[in-house]
Protein backbone atom coordinates (compact mmCIF):
# COMPACT_ATOMS: atom_id res chain seq x y z
CA UNK A 1 0.00 0.00 0.00
CA UNK A 2 1.15 3.58 -0.65
CA UNK A 3 2.56 5.58 2.31
CA UNK A 4 1.75 8.89 0.69
CA UNK A 5 -0.63 10.96 -0.47
CA UNK A 6 0.52 13.34 -2.97
CA UNK A 7 -2.07 16.93 -3.26
CA UNK A 8 -3.38 17.90 -5.68
CA UNK A 9 -3.54 15.14 -7.88
CA UNK A 10 -3.27 17.15 -11.01
CA UNK A 11 -2.32 20.28 -12.01
CA UNK A 12 -2.78 22.84 -14.65
CA UNK A 13 -1.11 26.09 -14.86
CA UNK A 14 0.39 28.32 -17.20
CA UNK A 15 3.51 28.62 -18.11
CA UNK A 16 5.83 31.45 -16.27
CA UNK A 17 3.57 30.78 -13.02
CA UNK A 18 5.16 28.60 -9.83
CA UNK A 19 3.63 25.42 -9.26
CA UNK A 20 3.51 23.71 -5.26
CA UNK A 21 2.63 19.42 -5.20
CA UNK A 22 2.21 18.37 -1.15
CA UNK A 23 3.30 15.06 0.37
CA UNK A 24 1.93 13.58 3.60
CA UNK A 25 3.30 10.22 4.43
CA UNK A 26 2.21 8.27 7.65
CA UNK A 27 5.51 6.82 9.71
CA UNK A 28 8.74 8.38 10.56
CA UNK A 29 11.60 8.33 7.94
CA UNK A 30 15.28 8.53 7.26
CA UNK A 31 14.51 10.62 3.93
CA UNK A 32 12.04 12.12 1.61
CA UNK A 33 12.91 12.25 -2.19
CA UNK A 34 11.02 13.82 -5.30
CA UNK A 35 11.03 12.39 -8.42
CA UNK A 36 9.67 13.52 -12.20
CA UNK A 37 8.37 10.58 -14.95
CA UNK A 38 7.50 11.71 -18.10
CA UNK A 39 4.74 9.73 -19.90
CA UNK A 40 5.72 6.61 -20.02
CA UNK A 41 9.31 6.76 -19.08
CA UNK A 42 11.64 6.04 -16.02
CA UNK A 43 12.04 8.28 -13.02
CA UNK A 44 14.28 11.23 -12.49
CA UNK A 45 15.40 11.93 -9.24
CA UNK A 46 15.13 15.16 -8.31
CA UNK A 47 15.93 16.13 -4.97
CA UNK A 48 16.46 14.26 -1.99
CA UNK A 49 16.21 16.00 1.80
CA UNK A 50 16.76 14.19 4.56
CA UNK A 51 14.66 13.79 8.16
CA UNK A 52 16.71 16.89 9.82
CA UNK A 53 16.63 19.36 7.03
CA UNK A 54 14.04 21.24 6.65
CA UNK A 55 14.82 23.28 3.15
CA UNK A 56 16.62 22.67 0.25
CA UNK A 57 16.71 23.93 -3.22
CA UNK A 58 17.98 22.86 -6.68
CA UNK A 59 17.95 25.36 -9.52
CA UNK A 60 13.82 26.00 -9.42
CA UNK A 61 13.14 23.58 -7.18
CA UNK A 62 12.50 24.05 -3.55
CA UNK A 63 11.28 21.31 -1.30
CA UNK A 64 10.61 21.89 2.19
CA UNK A 65 9.90 18.79 4.77
CA UNK A 66 8.01 19.10 8.24
CA UNK A 67 8.44 15.65 9.90
CA UNK A 68 6.26 16.88 12.70
CA UNK A 69 3.41 17.07 10.33
CA UNK A 70 5.18 14.15 8.05
CA UNK A 71 4.51 16.82 4.82
CA UNK A 72 6.37 18.09 2.49
CA UNK A 73 6.22 20.39 -0.20
CA UNK A 74 7.75 20.58 -3.79
CA UNK A 75 7.87 24.10 -5.57
CA UNK A 76 8.56 24.91 -9.19
CA UNK A 77 9.66 28.43 -10.10
CA UNK A 78 8.66 30.13 -13.10
CA UNK A 79 7.46 27.10 -15.04
CA UNK A 80 8.25 26.03 -18.31
CA UNK A 81 6.53 23.37 -20.88
CA UNK A 82 9.18 20.69 -20.33
CA UNK A 83 8.16 20.54 -17.01
CA UNK A 84 4.99 19.20 -17.91
CA UNK A 85 5.59 15.70 -16.30
CA UNK A 86 3.79 13.59 -12.98
CA UNK A 87 5.82 14.06 -9.88
CA UNK A 88 5.91 12.05 -6.88
CA UNK A 89 7.55 11.63 -3.57
CA UNK A 90 9.11 8.88 -1.73
CA UNK A 91 9.92 8.21 1.46
CA UNK A 92 12.76 6.22 3.15
CA UNK A 93 10.76 4.77 6.36
CA UNK A 94 13.11 4.42 8.87
CA UNK A 95 14.54 0.86 9.07
CA UNK A 96 13.40 0.16 5.59
CA UNK A 97 15.56 -0.12 2.54
CA UNK A 98 12.93 0.74 0.16
CA UNK A 99 11.39 3.59 -1.32
CA UNK A 100 7.29 4.18 -0.37
CA UNK A 101 5.65 6.26 -3.23
CA UNK A 102 2.73 8.37 -3.41
CA UNK A 103 0.34 8.02 -6.28
CA UNK A 104 1.47 11.29 -7.84
CA UNK A 105 0.59 14.88 -9.22
CA UNK A 106 0.03 14.84 -12.93
CA UNK A 107 1.35 18.44 -13.59
CA UNK A 108 0.49 20.23 -16.93
CA UNK A 109 1.92 23.35 -18.17
CA UNK A 110 0.42 25.35 -20.57
CA UNK A 111 1.98 27.72 -23.22
CA UNK B 1 28.92 8.00 -16.71
CA UNK B 2 25.91 5.52 -18.03
CA UNK B 3 22.92 5.69 -15.95
CA UNK B 4 20.82 1.98 -15.28
CA UNK B 5 19.77 0.39 -18.11
CA UNK B 6 17.02 -2.21 -18.54
CA UNK B 7 16.39 -4.60 -21.09
CA UNK B 8 14.00 -5.21 -22.73
CA UNK B 9 12.45 -2.09 -23.16
CA UNK B 10 9.34 -3.77 -24.24
CA UNK B 11 7.64 -7.15 -24.35
CA UNK B 12 4.69 -8.87 -24.83
CA UNK B 13 4.02 -12.36 -23.40
CA UNK B 14 1.14 -14.42 -23.27
CA UNK B 15 -0.44 -15.98 -20.17
CA UNK B 16 1.18 -18.73 -18.25
CA UNK B 17 4.39 -17.82 -20.16
CA UNK B 18 7.70 -16.39 -17.72
CA UNK B 19 9.92 -13.58 -18.19
CA UNK B 20 13.30 -12.34 -17.67
CA UNK B 21 13.89 -8.44 -17.10
CA UNK B 22 17.61 -7.62 -17.03
CA UNK B 23 19.46 -4.24 -14.83
CA UNK B 24 22.91 -2.61 -15.06
CA UNK B 25 22.97 -0.31 -12.57
CA UNK B 26 25.34 2.60 -12.15
CA UNK B 27 29.16 1.33 -12.44
CA UNK B 28 29.79 1.35 -8.73
CA UNK B 29 26.67 0.88 -7.22
CA UNK B 30 25.86 -2.21 -5.54
CA UNK B 31 22.73 -1.88 -4.43
CA UNK B 32 19.48 -2.46 -7.50
CA UNK B 33 16.19 -2.41 -6.41
CA UNK B 34 13.18 -3.37 -8.94
CA UNK B 35 9.71 -1.43 -8.76
CA UNK B 36 6.51 -2.13 -10.38
CA UNK B 37 4.19 0.16 -11.67
CA UNK B 38 0.60 0.00 -12.44
CA UNK B 39 -2.26 2.64 -13.38
CA UNK B 40 -4.75 1.30 -10.29
CA UNK B 41 -1.71 0.19 -7.82
CA UNK B 42 1.16 3.01 -8.33
CA UNK B 43 4.87 2.01 -7.78
CA UNK B 44 5.06 -0.51 -5.91
CA UNK B 45 8.33 -1.81 -4.03
CA UNK B 46 9.18 -5.75 -5.65
CA UNK B 47 12.76 -6.23 -3.92
CA UNK B 48 16.61 -5.07 -3.00
CA UNK B 49 19.51 -6.58 -3.37
CA UNK B 50 22.72 -5.58 -2.13
CA UNK B 51 26.27 -7.64 -2.65
CA UNK B 52 23.72 -10.46 -3.83
CA UNK B 53 21.77 -10.56 -1.19
CA UNK B 54 18.24 -9.97 -1.03
CA UNK B 55 17.92 -7.50 1.80
CA UNK B 56 14.46 -6.57 1.66
CA UNK B 57 10.85 -7.81 -0.11
CA UNK B 58 7.46 -6.05 -0.93
CA UNK B 59 4.38 -7.96 -1.05
CA UNK B 60 4.20 -9.99 -4.42
CA UNK B 61 3.43 -13.61 -4.62
CA UNK B 62 6.38 -15.96 -4.96
CA UNK B 63 5.85 -15.71 -8.63
CA UNK B 64 7.82 -13.10 -8.68
CA UNK B 65 11.72 -13.55 -8.00
CA UNK B 66 15.30 -11.79 -8.77
CA UNK B 67 18.72 -12.29 -8.27
CA UNK B 68 22.37 -10.04 -8.46
CA UNK B 69 25.24 -10.99 -10.04
CA UNK B 70 28.43 -10.70 -8.58
CA UNK B 71 28.90 -7.55 -10.84
CA UNK B 72 25.98 -6.06 -9.34
CA UNK B 73 23.86 -6.86 -12.53
CA UNK B 74 20.15 -8.13 -11.43
CA UNK B 75 17.77 -10.32 -12.99
CA UNK B 76 14.02 -10.07 -12.00
CA UNK B 77 11.87 -12.96 -13.24
CA UNK B 78 7.90 -13.24 -12.99
CA UNK B 79 6.68 -16.91 -13.61
CA UNK B 80 3.24 -18.37 -14.68
CA UNK B 81 2.72 -14.59 -16.03
CA UNK B 82 -1.42 -13.39 -15.29
CA UNK B 83 -2.76 -10.03 -17.15
CA UNK B 84 -2.17 -8.37 -13.70
CA UNK B 85 1.16 -8.49 -14.29
CA UNK B 86 0.91 -5.79 -17.00
CA UNK B 87 3.29 -3.36 -15.81
CA UNK B 88 6.17 -0.78 -16.31
CA UNK B 89 9.13 -2.33 -14.44
CA UNK B 90 11.70 0.21 -13.19
CA UNK B 91 15.07 -1.09 -11.56
CA UNK B 92 16.92 1.18 -9.60
CA UNK B 93 20.53 1.56 -8.01
CA UNK B 94 22.26 3.54 -5.55
CA UNK B 95 25.43 3.46 -4.32
CA UNK B 96 24.81 1.84 -1.03
CA UNK B 97 21.96 0.07 0.64
CA UNK B 98 19.11 2.59 -0.08
CA UNK B 99 18.41 3.99 2.64
CA UNK B 100 19.85 7.23 3.30
CA UNK B 101 20.80 7.16 -0.44
CA UNK B 102 19.61 8.39 -3.60
CA UNK B 103 18.16 6.35 -5.91
CA UNK B 104 18.77 6.52 -9.56
CA UNK B 105 16.03 4.92 -11.95
CA UNK B 106 16.26 3.08 -15.11
CA UNK B 107 13.73 3.72 -18.11
CA UNK B 108 11.90 0.40 -17.29
CA UNK B 109 10.90 -2.57 -19.03
CA UNK B 110 6.89 -2.62 -20.17
CA UNK B 111 5.68 -6.15 -19.86
CA UNK B 112 2.47 -6.67 -21.31
CA UNK B 113 0.79 -9.83 -21.08
CA UNK B 114 -1.94 -10.94 -23.28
Amino acid sequence: SQQGEEDPQALSIQEGENATMNCSYKTSINNLQWYRQNSGRGLVHLILIRSNEREKHSGRLRVTLDTSKKSSSLLITASRAADTASYFCATVPLGAQKLVFGQGTRLTINP
Amino acid sequence: KAGVTQTPRYLIKTRGQQVTLSCSPISGHRSVSWYQQTPGQGLQFLFEYFSETQRNKGNFPGRFSGRQFSNSRSEMNVSTLELGDSALYLCASSLRESSGNTIYFGEGSWLTVV
